[in-house]
């Protein structure tokens, strides 16, 4: 059966420091990636996703970048933060084409910045 | 591409006692419907999900919902909810490859 881990469960990180955040699938092959942010009372943000190793498609313009090194592994990072990339993050990945597939999601990651 | 808009931030509701949480999408065209639901501090949950044939898909756990093209929406039902339903609930569409969620509906399920 397919799993999806996401670490760190929580996360507290001054205003300037760098994140990295990482996302892994196992029990399927080409998966496509998605990272999204949950901010309060505003529903699932979608950041990035990715069809392929080394392919990344950004959503949103801001301070975060997204890597996909490996074939499940998926990565969120930020060189330095703002109070406003305080949430909770959350990836997820999904199979087939465009449309009717479902996405199957991690546990997420808390992360405050101060 | 789609976009998704449910119109109850919070939803309210007795034990035992039914429930509807509202969604509408914007466009009739390829659509591909998703509810998934999140309890606390955890990741999504796919709840159940329309693709095609019959409008009215049925999860494990009770829930139900409808597709209806006329009117564009696929609202959630249950005809007796429990304490252990209290949680947020999200509606979603396809956009692409990935998917537009609503803002979420918090159903909080009290005695």
């Amino acid at each position: 059966s397919q799993t999806i881990h996401q670490w760190p469960a929580t996360l507290v990180q001054p205003v300037g420091s760098p994140l990295s955040l990482e996302c892994t699938v196992e029990g399927t092959s080409n998966p496509n990636l998605y990272w999204y942010r949950q901010a309060a009372g505003r529903g699932l943000q979608l950041l990035f996703y990715s069809v392929g190793i080394g392919q990344i498609s950004s959503e949103v313009p801001q301070n975060l970048s997204a890597s996909r090194p490996q074939d499940r592994q998926f990565i969120l990072s930020s060189k330095k933060l703002l109070l406003s990339d305080s949430g909770f993050y959350l990836c997820a990945w999904g199979t087939g084409l465009a449309g009717g597939q479902e996405q199957f999601f991690g546990p997420g990651t808390r992360l405050t910045v101060l | 591409a789609q976009s998704v808009t449910q119109l109850d931030s919070q939803v309210p509701v007795f034990e035992e006692a039914p429930v509807e949480l509202r969604c509408n999408y914007s466009s009739s065209v390829s659509v591909y419907l998703f509810w998934y639901v999140q309890y606390p501090n955890q990741g999504l949950q796919l709840l159940l999900k329309y693709l095609s044939g019959s409008t009215l898909v049925e999860s494990i756990n009770g829930f139900e919902a409808e597709f209806n093209k006329s009117q564009t929406s696929f609202h959630l039902r249950k005809p007796s909810v429990h304490i252990s339903d209290t949680a947020e609930y999200f509606c979603a569409a396809n956009s692409g490859y990935a998917l537009n969620f609503g803002k979420g509906t918090s159903l909080l399920v009290t005695p």
